[in-house]
């Protein structure tokens, strides 16, 4: 089965003051790794794509990395508007009409101004 | 920006009701997706949906659950007989091709 663990589970920041959040996975052949933030009530919205290790992607103060085991969120200069649970899905090379994501608990990050 | 809509926000039923939930996905897009989110927990795969037909679903999903397309463009959740335990956030997700999915705000489904 496959597995997500993101750490950790609560991070708080002051603005300014960069951190990383970290997803470890196990899967039968990974297929993608996506990284959402989801605000309190609402649904997960997209931010990164990683498909191989050695890949990595960037939105604003966001940076996304993957290895074979793991994935790394890092946050440059935060502010208070990047609080919110940051949420690791994986996507397994299984069967040819299997596309569920799997996805961790999240990691809850706020940002102090 | 496109986006996967869905309705109601939030929904309150008695148990042993049914209830639909309702999504617009994303227009050409080819795979459709539910997941629920119980409060507190991890947002954890239902089923999906591809050329008219379920192509993947959980052990969450029996025969008290089933999805429908009925036109072109909903994309619907029936749950025939409501437990407490169904209580939770219900969110509809849509993508192009095998990738990358994008969900919907959610519906609110509080079972009484």
């Amino acid at each position: 089965e496959d597995q997500v663990t993101q750490s950790p589970e609560a991070l708080r920041l002051q603005e300014g003051e960069s951190s990383s959040l970290n997803c470890s996975y196990t899967v039968s052949g990974l297929r993608g790794l996506f990284w959402y933030r989801q605000d309190p009530g609402k649904g997960p919205e997209f931010l990164f794509t990683l498909y191989s290790a050695g890949e990595e992607k960037e939105k604003e103060r966001l940076k996304a990395t993957l290895t074979k085991k793991e994935s790394f969120l890092h946050i440059t200069a935060p502010k208070p508007e990047d609080s919110a649970t940051y949420l690791c899905a994986v996507q397994a090379m299984k069967g040819s009409n299997d596309y569920k994501l799997s996805f961790g608990a999240g990691t809850t990050v706020t940002v102090r101004a | 920006e496109p986006e996967v809509t869905q309705t109601p926000s939030h929904q309150v039923t008695q148990m042993g009701q049914e209830v639909i939930l309702r999504c617009v996905p994303i227009s050409n897009h080819l795979y459709f997706y539910w997941y629920r989110q119980i409060l507190g927990q991890k947002v954890e795969f239902l089923v999906s949906f591809y050329n008219n037909e379920i192509s993947e679903k959980s052990e969450i999903f029996d025969d008290q659950f089933s999805v429908e397309r009925p036109d072109g463009s909903n994309f619907t959740l029936k749950i025939r007989s409501t437990k407490l335990e169904d209580s939770a956030m219900y969110f509809c997700a849509s993508s192009p091709l095998t990738d990358t999915q994008y969900f919907g705000p959610g519906t609110r489904l509080t079972v009484l």
